[in-house]
């Protein structure tokens, strides 16, 4: 049962546009919430995180937002560029000791960013 | 500063072969992860080492796999043996400090393919 859910799997942007990835979550005890990017044979690196405590966070042209009542966060790009093409993945952790938890990262799937000059 | 560095970074075996990889964590960095990421999923974590002691392996297939990080530093994981479906990357990631939070740091991962 996958609790870091992101259902589109691949999307493409035009260069100088506004990227939106989504991702959800089942777990309303999720306190913190962060984004990877990966490239190619490369490993992730991180991008932004949010805690549960606020709505936005913002970090030059990237800004991830959350919506605890849907249980839903947004990472948002721009203005978009060639270089932001890659797979990004949204990860979310439990408080540390709740049911066990030693607060490690659940990922999603990942969507694949496309931004076409 | 170096990043987290993988060897090898590509590995194919036959079903029931063994095979180990090794991850040299960023200096000073107290906290260690591996992950498998199979084809169209997101990383698996399998288990973190805080220094040179387990914190989680509950996610690890204790039966075949094995973990190990000699004085708090590098950091080797064993398959033994493999299966077809252990095909996957397996990433290591570190992290400085032993708190929750705080960036991890992913090196570029070991791509193992078993025939």
């Amino acid at each position: 049962d996958q609790q870091v859910k992101q259902n589109s799997p691949s999307l493409s942007v035009q260069e100088g546009r506004i990227s939106i990835l989504n991702c959800d979550y089942t777990n309303s005890m999720f306190d913190y919430f962060l984004w990877y990017k990966k490239y190619p044979a490369e490993g992730p690196t991180f991008l932004i995180s949010i805690s549960s405590i606020k709505d936005k966070n913002e970090d030059g042209r990237f800004t991830v937002f959350l919506n605890k009542s849907a249980k839903h966060l947004s990472l948002h790009i721009v203005p978009s560029q060639p270089g932001d093409s890659a797979v990004y993945f949204c990860a979310a952790s439990l408080p540390l000791n709740y049911g066990g938890s030693q607060g490690n990262l659940i990922f999603g799937k990942g969507t694949k960013l496309s931004v076409k000059p | 500063e170096a990043g987290v560095a993988q060897s090898p970074r590509y590995k194919i075996i036959e079903k029931r072969q063994s095979v180990a990889f090794w991850c040299n964590p960023i200096s000073g960095h107290a906290t260690l992860y591996w992950y498998q990421q199979i084809l169209g999923q997101g990383p698996k974590l399998l288990i973190q080492f805080q220094n040179n002691g387990v914190v989680d392996d509950s996610q690890l297939p204790k039966d075949r796999f094995s973990a190990e990080r000699l004085k708090g530093v590098d950091s080797t994981l064993k398959i033994q043996p493999a299966k077809l479906e252990d095909s996957a990357v397996y990433l290591c990631a570190s992290r400085p400090g032993t708190g929750r939070l705080g960036t991890q740091y992913f090196g570029p991962g070991t791509r193992l393919l078993v025939l």
